[in-house]
């Protein structure tokens, strides 16, 4: 298993226009989660599934922005009618829902809006 | 959460031990002590984790004060490949596993 993988790596595009990036899990990890981070942030958090069950959403997902986990395995994440502030890094990661293991990431896809 | 904090920047030598602070005075008593490092253009990579007792693993080691409100991440030889944003993180043992990071340390290693 190469790790978490994200796709696209970066993604231009302009005001109004809808994304959709992909996130490839550890396969034998249950519990997917996306992340957004802002240049000099730490990553905060947006959404997470248990297999294909969206259980959380951080009120920073707004209505806008649309998760997916279909088959429990990959996750996609769709921004509608894309704005500047949506400019920044997702990054997906991914882990076992047992107590405090730890989280693996994928290197995260880095939007622009222009 | 309970929060952490941690100080902005620090400047470490190469080879040299590094001592990466974290104050958690409202810890709770089931939360455990995360650290992760962010390299530049990189996802977070988890380092090392711990409840009470000091923990060491191929990375680094953790101590942990023993009021539990403090904790400090130790490299022991820092390399130029060790500059990173480290981040300590406290998480719930009843919580969804979800990170709520600060804005870390960012660490500097001088040849």
């Amino acid at each position: 298993d190469t790790g978490v993988s994200q796709n696209p790596r970066h993604k231009i595009t302009k005001r109004g226009q809808n994304v959709t990036f992909r996130c490839d899990p550890i396969s034998e990890h249950n519990r997917l989660y996306w992340y957004r981070q802002t240049l000099g942030q730490g990553p905060e958090f947006l959404t997470y599934f248990q297999n294909e069950a969206q259980l959380e959403k951080s009120r920073l997902l707004s209505d806008r922005f649309s998760a997916e986990r279909p088959k429990g395995s990959f996750s996609t994440l769709e921004i509608q009618r894309t704005e500047q502030g949506d400019s920044a890094m997702y990054l997906c990661a991914s882990s076992f829902a047992t107590r405090n293991t730890e989280a693996f990431f994928g290197q995260g896809t880095r939007l622009t809006v222009v | 959460d309970a929060k952490t904090t941690q100080p902005n920047s620090m400047e470490s030598n190469e080879e040299e031990p590094v001592h990466l602070p974290c104050n958690h005075s409202t810890i709770s008593g089931t939360d455990y002590i995360h650290w992760y490092r962010q390299l530049p253009s990189q996802g977070p990579e988890y380092v090392i984790h711990g409840l009470t007792s000091n923990v060491n693993n191929r990375m680094a080691s953790l101590a942990i004060a023993e009021d539990r409100k403090s904790s400090t991440l130790i490299l022991h030889r820092a390399t130029l490949r060790d500059a990173a944003v480290y981040y300590c993180i406290l998480r719930a043992t009843s919580n969804t596993g979800k990170l709520i990071f600060g804005q870390g340390t960012t660490l500097q290693v001088k040849p």
